[in-house]
């Protein structure tokens, strides 16, 4: 009974690269959710997505950030010319509803030189 | 701006001691509310959750709800060096549920 998945686990790009992370949610679960979390601070929530939409992006950032969840695949968070302060631990979570318990995976470090 | 406020901690208490984690939260229609432990460098993994008011109880855990107060608490029985760790309260962001807002986390040491 595989849990979310997550790759890579860990992220180096150099400043303007592209940063694509991916998450396979658990079994039976549509719906997925990213949260970033910078040092020293608390998860906060980037987006919502179900299969084929987008729910909720309002803790993205306005630039650079996307995400997808395609009919079939994994779920990608894109990160368009990174900067420095990208750096951080990316994780994702996934539910079996919508208001449902979340279960996280083992989350990107993004490092940014 | 809704909010979930914990001690940052940290919090010592001896090995077979009782350890008790405060969390209060800014949202009165905040419906459901989430107990997750972080190690170091690793993945928040859910402990418990609670909905309804009043305690909720698996195994050396028991989860505590006053939504009058808007407080939530997480009781550890028995604390074991093991359980030495972050612990994030998280609360849904609204009454519809989908994204969570977590607290920075109460850091737990547990000496043997």
């Amino acid at each position: 009974n595989a849990g979310v998945m997550q790759n890579p686990r860990h992220l180096v790009r150099r400043r303007g690269q592209e940063a694509r992370l991916r998450c396979s949610p658990m079994k039976g679960h549509s719906h997925v959710y990213w949260y970033r979390q910078l040092p020293e601070e608390g998860l906060k929530f980037m987006v919502y997505l179900q299969k084929e939409n987008i729910i909720d992006e309002s803790g993205m950032p306005k630039e650079r950030f996307s995400a997808e969840f395609p009919k079939e695949g994994p779920s990608i968070l894109r990160i368009q010319q990174v900067v420095r302060g990208d750096s951080a631990a990316y994780f994702c979570a996934s539910s079996p509803r919508y208001d449902g318990e979340q279960f996280f995976g083992p989350g990107t470090r993004l490092t940014v030189l | 701006q809704k909010e979930v406020e914990q001690n940052s901690g940290p919090l010592s208490v001896p090995e077979g001691a009782i350890a008790s984690l405060n969390c209060t939260y800014s949202d009165r229609g905040s419906q459901s509310f989430f107990w997750y432990r972080q190690y170091s460098g690793k993945s928040p993994e859910l402990i418990m959750f609670i909905y309804s008011n009043g305690d909720k109880e698996d195994g050396r855990f028991t989860a505590q709800l006053n939504k009058a107060s808007q407080y939530v608490s997480l009781l550890i029985r028995d604390s074991q060096p093991s359980d030495s760790a972050t612990y994030l309260c998280a609360v849904n962001r609204d009454q519809a549920g989908t994204a969570l807002i977590f607290g920075k986390g109460t850091t737990l040491s547990v000496s043997s």
